[in-house]
């Protein structure tokens, strides 16, 4: 079984500059979930959606970041313009629906390393 | 809220050394508990979980046992290896929560020979 895809895995930019990153979900898991991983923390929620609606981006920054998951499968976020502070890792994972019984675990792409100069 | 906290590393230990990492939570109702382990360079994989009170996750000779009563789900290994050395996040989710996952900080483990 494939695993989530991420593309590309590193990124180096200039601030005020602009980036996208690309992730395609495990075949079948209806949510999709992108993460901030700043180096020594956890990971940081930012968007989650199901098929392609939005179900939680409370922490997503909406004034330079967008994400969006326009066929209920891929999913694009993308940083404009990049701060300094924006250097960090980049996951997306992927889990089946939640319902209201346990939490299914969520599986995680290796991530894109961003680099803000 | 939901909260976890994890022991701080970097942790360093010898080949065949016992390992713990601690890990306390914070929820609001009865959550799952989750041990993520991410290597250099990868996304973060399952290691083990445990979905109520008492229960034991195991996996690849790790394990972790649900306290209810001390709010804990410490992460041991009684004999680690060099191919153990990543970085451990303990983790939780709330049932009817939309799957949400809380993550703690992450605990740095370096196995030498």
């Amino acid at each position: 079984e494939a695993g989530v895809a991420q593309s590309p895995r590193y990124k180096i930019i200039e601030k005020r500059q602009s980036v996208a990153f690309w992730c395609n979900p495990i075949s079948g898991h209806a949510t999709l979930y992108w993460y901030q991983q700043i180096l020594g923390q956890g990971p940081k929620l930012l968007i989650q959606f199901q098929n392609n609606g939005v179900v939680d981006d409370s922490q997503l920054p909406k004034d330079r970041f967008s994400a969006e998951r326009l066929k209920g499968v891929d999913s694009t976020l993308k940083i404009q313009p990049a701060k300094l502070e924006d250097s960090a890792v980049y996951l997306c994972a992927s889990s089946f629906p939640p319902g209201a019984g346990i939490p299914y675990e969520q599986y995680f792409g290796p991530g894109t390393r961003l680099t803000v100069t | 809220g939901n909260s976890v906290t994890q022991m701080e590393g970097p942790v360093t230990l010898s080949e065949e050394a016992f390992l713990t990492i601690n890990c306390t939570y914070t929820a609001t109702g009865y959550p799952s508990l989750f041990w993520y382990v991410q290597y250099p360079g990868e996304g973060l994989q399952l290691l083990l979980k445990a979905t109520k009170a008492d229960d034991k996750g195991s996996n690849k000779g790790f394990e972790a046992t649900y306290r209810k009563e001390t709010t804990s789900f410490h992460l041991e290994k009684g004999s680690v290896q060099v191919s153990d050395s990543a970085v451990y996040f303990c983790a939780l989710s709330e049932r009817g929560t939309g799957n949400q996952f809380y993550f703690g900080t992450g605990t740095s483990l370096t196995v030498i020979p």
